[in-house]
Order: C-alpha cells, then sequence, then structure tokens
C-alpha cells in the first residue's frame, strides 16, 4: 500500500526567505507525486506533479519540487516565500499501475512572518 | 466548465439526521473520489467511481456511509444516522481515467453534527 509522510507538522518563515518543505513517500513502483495547497475552508489546489522524465517539476506561483528516488522524497521548494503564500500544503502518491488512488500526507502547515 | 462543485457548502445537523451531499464533476472526468477532512488532517479516502461502476468502498467509515453516482455524472454521498463524530469537511475530486493525471478538487462541504 502507498502512503505519504510529511515529518512538518509547522513551519513558519520570514517573508522573502527560502523554503523548503519535506514529503517522504512509500510505494514499490515507480509513483505519481503531487503537491497541493489549501486555504483555510477552501478545497484544494494543484501546485505540481510529476509523472515521468524530469525529476525537477515547476509549478505555479513559483514553486518547484525534486524526484529524488533514492531517498524516496519530493521535496517542495521555493526561492521567496511572500506573505499570500501561508496555507496548508499535501503531498500525494499516486499509484502508476493498480487502481490509482490519491494518497495523501497529514499537510504542513506554513507560517509567513512579515 | 468551472471545476467540480460541491453543494452544499455548509450543512448543520442535529445528531441522528440523515444527510446527503452532492459533487458535480468535471464534465469529461469518468472518475470521482470522495474524501473526508478532519481538522490537522489530510484528506482521507473514502471511495470512488469510474462512471457509474462504484470501484472500491471497503474504506467507507461505517454501514451508515453510502455514495452513489447513478448515470455516471454527478454523485452523491449520504451519512444516515448522524453522529458528532462526523463532523468534517467532505471533499469530492474528479479526474480522467488511471494514468497520467491528476485529480481536481471541489471546495468541499463542511458539515457540523450538533
Amino acid at each position: 500500500a502507498q502512503s505519504v509522510t510529511q515529518p512538518d507538522i509547522h513551519i513558519t518563515v520570514s517573508e522573502g526567505a527560502s523554503l523548503e518543505l519535506r514529503c517522504n513517500y512509500s510505494y514499490g513502483a515507480t509513483p505519481y507525486l503531487f503537491w497541493y495547497v489549501q486555504s483555510p475552508g477552501q478545497g484544494l489546489q494543484l501546485l505540481l506533479k510529476y509523472f515521468s522524465g524530469d525529476t525537477l517539476v515547476q509549478g505555479i506561483k513559483g514553486f518547484e519540487a525534486e524526484f529524488k528516488r533514492s531517498q524516496s522524497s519530493f521535496n517542495l521548494r521555493k526561492p521567496s516565500v511572500h506573505w499570500s503564500d501561508a496555507a496548508e500544503y499535501f503531498c500525494a502518491v499516486g499509484a502508476s499501475g493498480g487502481s490509482y488512488i490519491p494518497t495523501f500526507g497529514r499537510g504542513t502547515s506554513l507560517i509567513v512572518h512579515p | 466548465d468551472t471545476g467540480v462543485s460541491q453543494n452544499p457548502r455548509h450543512k448543520i445537523t442535529k445528531r441522528g439526521q440523515n444527510v446527503t451531499f452532492r459533487c458535480d464533476p468535471i464534465s469529461e472526468h469518468n472518475r470521482l473520489y470522495w474524501y473526508r477532512q478532519t481538522l490537522g488532517q489530510g484528506p482521507e479516502f473514502l471511495t470512488y467511481f469510474q462512471n457509474e461502476a462504484q470501484l472500491e468502498k471497503s474504506r467507507l467509515l461505517s454501514d451508515r456511509f453510502s455514495a452513489e453516482r447513478p448515470k455516471g455524472s454527478f454523485s452523491t454521498l449520504e451519512i444516515q444516522r448522524t453522529e458528532q463524530g462526523d463532523s468534517a469537511m467532505y471533499l469530492c475530486a474528479s479526474s480522467l481515467e488511471q494514468g497520467a493525471t491528476e485529480a481536481f478538487f471541489g471546495q468541499g462541504t463542511r458539515l457540523t453534527v450538533v
């Protein structure tokens, strides 16, 4: 069975600082990987996705993520955080075979200080 | 098409009452997922449909929960005899068939059981 671990429940950064949110997955084959963002009381918006090919993927709002198979990781990064980036961030894994049901981590809450 | 639509956005009900939520997926999407999200947690998978067929329902939380997608278009999620522990955000998502594709989420229905 696939699973996702987001080890950081909360991350606090200053506006303008760089950001890295960690995600580790468990899946026996090549996974499909996603990062979603959720603002309070809202649904989930897709930031970026990895299916195959280049392991560094670019997303919306200046975010990027790098797939590292050897570390079973898919960390999200942004070089300069804006106050509007404060939200909940979820990493998800979808099986590349079988029933393909996206499985989510518990999320990381990003707090941005001015 | 404006995306995945969920109604109502908020529902307050008394314990023991039945509630039904509706989800209208993106029109060309034949996969539809239901998730539950409690405070501070990631979305928890409940069930999914491919067209009108419910392919996985073992993760529904109890026999009080049921879902339908009668014509392969919109779906409903019903909770019978609601309990306070059912209070949560219920999220619907849709996608194309399995493969290199992502799930698109609605804004969710917030259920409060009093």
